[in-house]
């Protein structure tokens, strides 16, 4: 079936611009999860949503950014006058649900959007 | 907090040679342990996992046992391939759902 899909998959912006990065996640998928990864800071976790709501926004590193998600399925991560520090690849994961033993927890990856800020 | 410390690339072998890196943790409780792999130009790939303590997992020739005891749960393959050139991550799931990854080991596999 089909996996999880990121639109676009690259995306060049200038400095102080807006952006909006897509996630459809795997059919069924209840949880879903946004990381980014840079060079300088590795994989770091963003935010994740269990249905449409989002119990953890610990990860999100400023106020510019902000998520979404609706009808349980499709997400946007938007980032507001974006900086360069902003450049990196934007991961996003689904998994079957959130259960209280993490055992079969598996998320499954998107192949990333890379933003590059000008 | 939940910490995960992999050793430091990049890794160049020879076909067929024996592959090892190092994965340490430091979290509470009870986590999963993972490896992800990125092979160039693709998404992260679940390449095997472990659930408990003394668990291995395994895929693909590469193997993994999780060690309460010493917390590691270190990647080994007895012979690499040149497909198996790609960017390996450790991680691992604690009790608040979110994957605490090391900061990678890029391998590069040549003839």
């Amino acid at each position: 079936g089909a996996g999880v899909s990121q639109s676009p998959s690259n995306k060049v912006t200038e400095k102080g611009k807006d952006v909006e990065l897509r996630c459809d996640p795997i059919s069924g998928h209840t949880a879903l999860y946004w990381y980014r990864q840079s060079l300088g800071q590795g994989l770091e976790f963003l935010i994740y949503f269990q249905g449409n709501s989002a119990p953890d926004k610990s990860g999100l590193p400023s106020d510019r950014f902000s998520a979404e998600r609706t009808g349980g399925s499709v997400s946007t991560l938007t980032i507001q006058r974006t900086q360069q520090e902003d450049s990196a690849v934007y991961l996003c994961a689904s998994s079957p649900t959130v259960k209280a033993s993490n055992a079969y927890n598996e998320q499954f990856f998107g192949p990333g959007t890379r933003l590059t800020v000008l | 907090g939940n910490s995960v410390t992999q050793m430091e690339g990049p890794v160049t072998l020879s076909e067929e040679a024996f592959l090892t890196i190092n994965c340490t943790y430091t979290a509470t409780g009870y986590p999963s342990l993972f490896w992800y792999v990125q092979y160039p130009g693709e998404g992260l790939q679940l390449l095997l996992k472990a659930t408990k303590a003394d668990d291995k997992g395994s895929n693909k020739g590469f193997e993994a046992t999780y060690r309460k005891e010493t917390t590691s749960f270190h990647l080994e393959k007895g012979s690499v391939q040149v497909s198996d050139s790609a960017v390996y991550f450790c991680a691992l799931l604690g009790s608040n759902y979110k994957l605490t990854f090391g900061k990678g080991t890029l391998l590069t596999v040549n003839p």
